[in-house]
């Protein structure tokens, strides 16, 4: 298995709601992401966890709340979000937190619409 | 701050001809270069990286060249074919201390068409 893979790949939330986004990798990978993208810009750091910590927090609004369950998923939780958060935010993994080298492995995202 | 860029926002090539896709960077800590390649409505996919300590690496019809003193990377596509066509990211991290997690910096991408 070698996927990064996300749910769901689309949703639309009101501002008031309260939704979540999930990622799963089953590659033993011990640093995930969440990364935020918009339209015509390059990915954008959001968080990073390294062996289920968090490590890194882009100032991140606090509207937008990860968690890391166990070693192989990662969840982002969405309350009262605003308009401008609509993008495509993409999970990512990676073998080892630190250390030279390395790719990322994406998920194909999560389009999130707020009305 | 911009610390990684990609100068030419799309880039129209012949089927067969080479792509030559370019990558400028300002952050001399910057260790470690990859590119993505990513279709519209998916994640990025890694296509080729390389490590500061070389000045060229090749898979198949990828090749990255880095040049270290010029700070500048490029990605050549021999020969192109109309799969390629996509939006391609620069990125780069410093992780020689182990201290940045991964993190990935991207550049803002070169929209690649190949014509059959």
């Amino acid at each position: 298995d070698t996927e990064v893979t996300q749910t769901p790949k689309h949703l639309v939330m009101g501002m008031t709601n309260k939704k979540s986004l999930k990622c799963e990798q089953h590659m033993g990978h011990r640093a995930m992401y969440w990364y935020k993208q918009k339209a015509k810009k390059p990915p954008e750091l959001m968080f990073v966890y390294s062996y289920e910590k968090l490590s890194i927090n882009e100032s991140v609004p606090s509207r937008f709340s990860p968690e890391c369950p166990n070693s192989s998923l990662l969840n982002l939780h969405l309350h009262a979000l605003q308009p401008e958060d609509s993008a495509l935010y993409l999970c990512a993994s990676r073998p080892l937190a630190g250390g030279p080298g390395g790719e990322l492995f994406f998920g194909e995202g999560s389009r999130l619409t707020v009305l | 701050d911009q610390q990684v860029k990609q100068n030419s926002p799309s880039l129209s090539v012949q089927e067969g001809r080479i792509s030559i896709l370019n990558c400028d960077y300002t952050n001399s800590m910057f260790d470690y270069f990859l590119w993505y390649k990513k279709y519209p409505a998916e994640g990025p996919t890694f296509l080729i990286s390389i490590s500061s300590i070389k000045d060229k690496n090749e898979d198949g019809r990828f090749t990255v060249f880095l040049n270290k003193s010029a700070k500048h990377l490029s990605l050549h596509i021999v020969p192109s074919q109309p799969g390629d066509s996509a939006v391609y990211f620069c990125a780069a991290s410093a992780d020689a201390g182990g201290t940045s997690y991964g993190k990935l910096t991207f550049g803002q991408g070169t929209i690649l068409t190949v014509h059959p």
